[in-house]
């Protein structure tokens, strides 16, 4: 079962903040974030993996919190580059890597 | 641009066709993956690729056939696809197949079957 993300769509204006939530039913090793625009590549974000770690990268940042099986991911001061289709990927600790993608949340920043 | 080159970025075949799709990486990585993507929908595994080794096959149909003939190199056979498997194919690879090792996905290959 894939994982549920949350919301699924998001209009911001430039320079507005924006939460993202991915939520599994599974006990999670690591989550993974990455971006999509239309017709192109995921591309990835970055990893958290279990121990509640946050982690950020320019004015994008993801917390983990293993116990509640959730990740949210935290985009501050948007801008128009970061308009794409944001996923989710989990693994489970089975020794090797195998993501299943969230739902997607569809993200929108205009000007 | 990716450094996870796939060919062609179009294709468009009838159901009695035989193609294949192409990845190509030169990052020295050593697993290597084939999604699947519907639109507006998020990326399905379908294989995976070990140090050339297929170690997962997610319970594909026997229509789709990967191939790894080298570490840089990932193709797809296809043959009598049906009209469902339209879709987008993406091709990724990782350094290794441990656990949280980042991916890298090629733009992909928009697959239509008529």
């Amino acid at each position: 079962q894939q994982p549920v993300q949350s919301p699924q769509a998001v209009i911001l204006r430039e320079g507005e903040d924006a939460v993202i939530n991915c939520s599994s039913s599974k006990a999670l090793y690591s989550v993974h974030w990455y971006r999509q625009k239309h017709g192109e590549a995921p591309v990835f974000l970055m990893i958290l993996l279990k121990g509640g770690e946050q982690k950020g990268h320019e004015k994008i940042s993801a917390s983990f919190n293993e116990k509640k099986q959730q990740s949210s991911l935290y985009l501050t001061a948007s801008q128009l580059s970061y308009s794409g289709t944001y996923f989710c990927g989990t693994e489970e600790d089975t020794g090797f890597q195998k993501l299943v993608f969230g739902t997607g949340t569809r993200l929108l920043v205009s000007p | 641009d990716t450094e996870v080159t796939q060919t062609p970025k179009h294709l468009v075949m009838g159901m009695t066709n035989k193609k294949s799709l192409k990845c190509e990486q030169h990052m020295g990585h050593r697993a290597m993956y084939w999604y699947k993507q519907k639109a507006k929908k998020p990326p399905e595994l379908m294989f995976v690729y070990s140090y050339e080794k297929l170690s997962i096959n997610e319970s594909v149909p026997s229509r789709f056939s990967p191939e790894c003939p080298n570490s840089s190199l990932l193709n797809l056979h296809l043959h009598a696809l049906q009209p469902e498997d339209s879709a987008l194919y993406l091709c990724a690879s990782s350094q290794d197949y441990r656990l949280a090792q980042p991916q890298h996905f090629g733009d992909g290959t928009r697959l239509s079957i008529l």
